[in-house]
This record gives C-alpha cells, sequence and structure tokens, in this order.
C-alpha cells in the first residue's frame, strides 16, 4: 500500500540552529500538506501545495520556516534558526485535492522535533 | 480561534461496551467531518467521514453522527475493542475546499 514518507523521524537540535524535513507524498497526489502537532493539540495546517505552488501559507511563521516542492513532487520544511517553541512533531500529508473522499489526507508518520 | 473542539482529553471504555466520542465545530461553512485515529509515533489514518447531507453514516463498529442545529458530531464504536486504543481527532472542512481544521484529539483507552 502506497504511503506517504518523511525523514527524519527524530531530530535533536540546539536553539538557532538550522533544521529542514523531507516529505516524500503517494505518488500522483496533487496536494501536499504540511502540519505542526504540539502536545496536547490537533494538527495545525502550516503550509499546503497544489502541485508545485503554494496555496495558502497562513500560518506559516515566514521569518523563520520555508517550505518548497520544486517539482511538485517531494517537498522540504526548514526551520532557520529554531526556537525552543518549535518542538513538535510535523506532519506531511498528501491527496488527490478532489471533493470529498478523494479530499482524503493520507498522513506520514512524523518527525519529532526536539529543540534545546 | 479554535473552530474545532473535542473537550473530553480522554475517555476510558470498557471493552465490549460502547465508545462515544464527541466534537463541536463553530463554522456553520463546514460541510465535510472526518474522524481520524491516531496511534503512538504514527501519523493520524482516515477513520470514517460524513457530508453535511447525511445525519448517520455507518461503517462496520464505526458509526458517526451529525447535528447540523447543534454543530455537533459524535462517532460511536460498537462494540470497543483494546486495539481502538488510540487518539481520535475530529477534522472538518467545506466540501470544494481542501483544508481541514482538527480537533485536540480525544485519547480513548479501552480496558481490556
Amino acid at each position: 500500500e502506497a504511503e506517504v514518507a518523511q525523514s527524519p523521524r527524530y531530530k535533536i537540535t540546539e536553539k538557532s540552529q538550522a533544521v529542514a524535513f523531507w516529505c516524500d507524498p503517494i505518488s500522483g497526489h496533487a496536494t501536499l500538506y504540511w502540519y505542526r502537532q504540539i502536545l496536547g493539540q490537533g494538527p495545525e495546517l502550516l503550509v499546503q501545495f497544489q502541485d508545485e505552488s503554494v496555496v495558502d501559507d497562513s500560518q506559516l511563521p515566514k521569518d523563520r520556516f520555508s517550505a518548497e516542492r520544486l517539482k511538485g513532487v517531494d517537498s522540504t520544511l526548514k526551520i532557520q534558526p529554531a526556537e525552543l517553541g518549535d518542538s513538535a512533531m510535523y506532519l506531511c500529508a498528501s491527496s488527490l485535492g478532489g471533493q470529498g473522499r478523494d479530499n482524503e489526507q493520507f498522513f506520514g508518520p512524523g518527525t519529532r522535533l526536539t529543540v534545546l | 480561534d479554535q473552530q474545532v473542539k473535542q473537550n473530553s482529553p480522554s475517555l476510558s471504555v470498557q471493552e465490549g461496551r460502547i465508545s462515544i466520542l464527541n466534537c463541536d465545530y463553530t463554522n456553520s461553512m463546514f460541510d465535510y467531518f472526518l474522524w481520524y485515529k491516531k496511534y503512538p509515533a504514527e501519523g493520524p489514518t482516515f477513520l470514517i467521514s460524513i457530508s453535511s447531507i447525511k445525519d448517520k453514516n455507518e461503517d462496520g463498529r464505526f458509526t458517526v453522527f451529525l447535528n447540523k442545529s447543534a454543530k455537533h458530531l459524535s462517532l460511536h464504536i460498537v462494540p470497543s475493542q483494546p486495539g481502538d486504543s488510540a487518539v481520535y481527532f475530529c477534522a472538518a472542512s467545506k466540501y470544494n475546499f481542501n483544508k481541514f481544521y482538527f480537533g485536540s484529539g480525544t485519547k480513548l483507552n479501552v480496558k481490556p
């Protein structure tokens, strides 16, 4: 069964360092999402891509976060510099991007970031 | 401003009994609702969905009920099994948009 791949699974870094996360969506999925999930809360959308274009980055802290999906396939989320409050699970999801069940988002296992 | 709320952080149920997880939303434009299940160290997985043209959708042991006037939905699991122990998130969207708003989750513990 096709899955969304993410790496690394765990990342520990010191504040002010740069970190990068990678996501490979399910083949054929046009829409890719990056979420941040803080412990005890639900996933919060950071950025949404339709193919290689950003369609929603309203909740992305653009002073330190950046995301790209250059060829409309895999994607990278970067944080520079990392802050203590960035410690969270970063989830990537993909979907066909249609309506109803085609909207179903398939999630990767996530990257657990700890900033010391 | 949280548009989707799950007010019960945790729920404990005996195996074989019914589990009822609740979710409230504030945005009357939402017309498509989903439940996701999440095990530790894994990403959320889709469980069941319902559109606003229905008030009930059933899939095996899982049934989702939607009360549009109350802006409330619930997930019923009957009978509950220990393998159902997980965190359950409800999510809402507008049908022709693919942005989901998630609740904070309810951790279900099904005791053998």
